[in-house]
């Protein structure tokens, strides 16, 4: 158990509805980042959190959206779904300065049908 | 930004060969590099990762190389075991940057 909690597990829904998937990093992590993959693909950034702020942005849809609480949880919002959105989404915390592990949350697998 | 290239895609061993698994990667800044393990459907795990003020760093039959001058870092596995069977992916980052993975490398071991 890495310490870094993800709901729900697994999530099923219809092309053009909206979810949002929520993640708990690890106590004393300031720092939440989103990861997608695809089946058989590797893992995309999407965007990274730190103390609430928006530090860094990746290959992230205009139709996604996140956002970090002031007790450092974080949500990304995944709207107008397509099927190809269907994938395994993971957040990762740190403490992000000096380079540190990365840990990963169990994940949510978004299927879209 | 950084690219992070990693060879070969697929790899299969028999058991108690080594594997080796290779990475480049494009930023000369980067200086820190982690690799994980990723069982099928499970979290990615970490499992060894090296600073860019060492060259080589060992866990038990778990080795990572780094050669900063060519700008490439490996992953060693000896003795390999059935429960090694994973995609292993490589990462660089500069530190105040997200991670920049590699693609992954599927590692089958034969018993």
């Amino acid at each position: 158990d890495s310490g870094v909690t993800q709901t729900p597990k697994h999530l099923i829904t219809a092309t053009g509805q909206r979810v949002t998937l929520r993640c708990s990093p690890r106590s004393g992590d300031l720092s939440v980042y989103w990861y997608q993959q695809s089946l058989d693909q590797g893992l995309q950034f999407l965007i990274q959190y730190y103390n609430g702020e928006e530090r860094a942005k990746g290959n992230i849809l205009e139709r996604f959206s996140a956002q970090q609480f002031p007790d450092l949880h974080s949500e990304l919002n995944l709207s107008s779904l397509e099927l190809g959105d269907s994938a395994l989404y993971f957040c990762a915390s740190s403490v992000e300065y000096p380079p540190d592990t990365q840990y990963f949350g169990p994940g949510t697998r978004l299927t879209v049908l | 930004g950084e690219n992070v290239e990693q060879h070969p895609s697929t790899l299969s061993v028999q058991e108690g060969d080594s594997a080796v698994i290779k990475c480049t990667y494009s930023d000369s800044a980067s200086n820190y590099f982690p690799w994980y393990k990723q069982e099928l459907g499970k979290r990615p795990q970490l499992i060894i990762d090296i600073r860019s003020n060492v060259g080589e760093k060992k866990d038990q039959r778990i080795a990572v190389t780094l050669n900063k001058t060519a700008k490439h870092f490996s992953l060693h596995i000896t003795e390999t075991q059935p429960e090694d069977s994973a995609v292993y992916f490589c990462a660089a980052t500069r530190g105040n940057t997200p991670l920049v993975f590699g693609k992954g490398t599927r590692l089958s071991v034969i018993a």
